[in-house]
């Protein structure tokens, strides 16, 4: 695709409810980012893959997050039982590889939970 | 793991005048600095990086500064104008010496341009 694309765009959910995030990365990009905005804040760094493979799970804030991604290319970023501190804008970026090379990134799921 | 500040939080300037926008960082194997500015509603775009072998990059009216030795780098933006209103974020590698990647950030600048 021309960019990196992510689904959906919003979503609101109910305290407790599972989410499922989706990121589309540009066509051939080897390496797959997560990261979260809260308000006003910086981006946090969650998790990144290169190819199908998440050689750290650290940045991933509880046990509830999760995600992966099959075939080299689409990602979903799963939150179980959501909290309400979970609320933010969830940001996926894509590049050629890893290391120090340009990062795209999607436009972002606003997450609510209510 | 680095560990990027970044001021001001606010920044209001003139339109016409220079904004200038600084970054300091904690790890000194860190080799690569990008700047990405973010509008209302969108994701972060990279506007210029520079990587630690070089002094400074121009790109336009925006150009990176790097002070190695004093680990900080500057964005500066000159003859601003009512489009350059937006969130700007630096950022520095997760971790130096290869392994886990991703990039650390900075809590972002908001910059104003007054018409």
């Amino acid at each position: 695709g021309a960019g990196v694309s992510q689904s959906p765009s919003n979503k609101v959910t109910e305290k407790g409810k599972d989410v499922e995030l989706r990121c589309d990365p540009i066509s051939g990009h080897t390496a797959l980012y997560w990261y979260r905005q809260s308000l006003g804040q910086g981006l946090e760094f969650l998790i990144y893959f290169q190819g199908n493979s998440a050689p750290d799970k650290s940045g991933l804030p509880s046990d509830r997050f999760s995600a992966e991604r099959t075939g080299g290319s689409v990602s979903t970023l799963t939150i179980q039982r959501t909290q309400q501190e979970d609320s933010a804008v969830y940001l996926c970026a894509s590049s050629l590889e890893t290391g120090s090379t340009e990062a795209f990134f999607g436009q972002g799921t606003r997450l609510t939970v209510v | 793991g680095e560990n990027v500040e970044q001021h001001p939080s606010t920044l209001s300037v003139q339109e016409g005048d220079s904004a200038v926008i600084k970054c300091t960082y904690s790890d000194s194997a860190s080799n690569y600095f990008p700047w990405y500015k973010q509008e209302l509603g969108k994701g972060p775009q990279l506007i210029i990086d520079i990587r630690s072998n070089v002094g400074e990059k121009k790109d336009q009216r925006i150009a990176v500064t790097l002070n190695k030795t004093a680990k900080h780098f500057s964005l500066h933006i000159t003859e601003t104008q009512p489009e350059d209103s937006a969130v700007y974020f630096c950022a520095a590698p997760l971790y130096s010496g290869g392994g886990a990647d991703g990039l650390t950030f900075g809590k972002g600048t908001h910059l104003i341009i007054q018409p």
